[in-house]
């Protein structure tokens, strides 16, 4: 069963700020915060990932609560091509037997 | 990035064949690999980890007769479907963890259609 509670859907504004939440308040201390996304019909994409402190990429930045109960996903300048379901998952690295469960993600339409 | 294939992307096939699904990481070796399925309008479902050199380890519920495993290189693991039946429609995808392990990626998916 999925660890994590994530909105149903979500609407952002091309161009603003897209910040999706996550809780996920049983992650075991050994469990990282993953986030994947999945545009229609493709397979899911990497987008983050982190452990407790705030992660920052070229696509995204991670921000976890200080009790890692839970987290936000923030996509800074939201496109259209942004459109998509994002996955939240907490797991375990793959090399201490970790595997990735999905939920139900949240589904981000961004309109123009 | 690492990169994940799968072949082929879609499939049509009629009820009580078989279809292979191939999944290759085409620059980088995976000891291990994880199958999904993910039905219309739903999540995806992880069905089992392909393992090279020993046998695969399936979710439950999932029927190891039916979707046989094989992990035959550092680089390539197989799905087949057998005896294909209409409900076995979906889409299939398989996902790689890359070589520092913290995190995996995904193949492009097949879209398997049984008449």
């Amino acid at each position: 069963d999925a660890k994590t509670t994530q909105p149903t859907s979500m609407d952002c504004a091309e161009g603003r700020a897209a910040n999706l939440p996550c809780n996920h308040s049983t992650i075991s201390g050994n469990e990282y915060v993953y986030w994947y996304r999945q545009i229609h019909s493709q397979g899911p994409q990497y987008i983050i990932h982190g452990l407790k402190n705030n992660e920052t990429n070229e696509m995204a930045s991670l921000i976890i609560t200080e009790d890692r109960k839970s987290s936000t996903l923030i996509l800074p300048h939201a496109t259209l091509r942004d459109t998509a379901v994002y996955y939240c998952i907490v797991s375990p690295i793959y090399n201490q037997g970790g595997k990735l469960i999905f939920g139900q993600g949240t589904e981000l339409s961004v309109k123009p | 990035g690492a990169v994940v294939s799968q072949h082929p992307s879609w499939v049509i096939c009629k009820s009580g064949t078989s279809v292979k699904i191939e999944c290759r990481s085409l620059d980088f070796q995976a000891t291990t690999m994880f199958w999904y399925r993910q039905f219309p309008k739903q999540s995806l479902m992880l069905m089992a980890t392909s393992n090279e050199g020993s046998k695969a380890t399936y979710e439950q519920g999932v029927e190891k007769d039916k979707f046989l495993i094989n992990h035959a290189s550092l680089t390539l693991s197989t799905l087949t479907v057998t005896s294909a039946h209409p409900e076995d429609s979906s889409f299939y995808i398989c996902s790689a963890p890359t070589l520092s392990a913290d995190t995996q990626y995904f193949g492009p998916g097949t879209r398997l259609t049984v008449l």
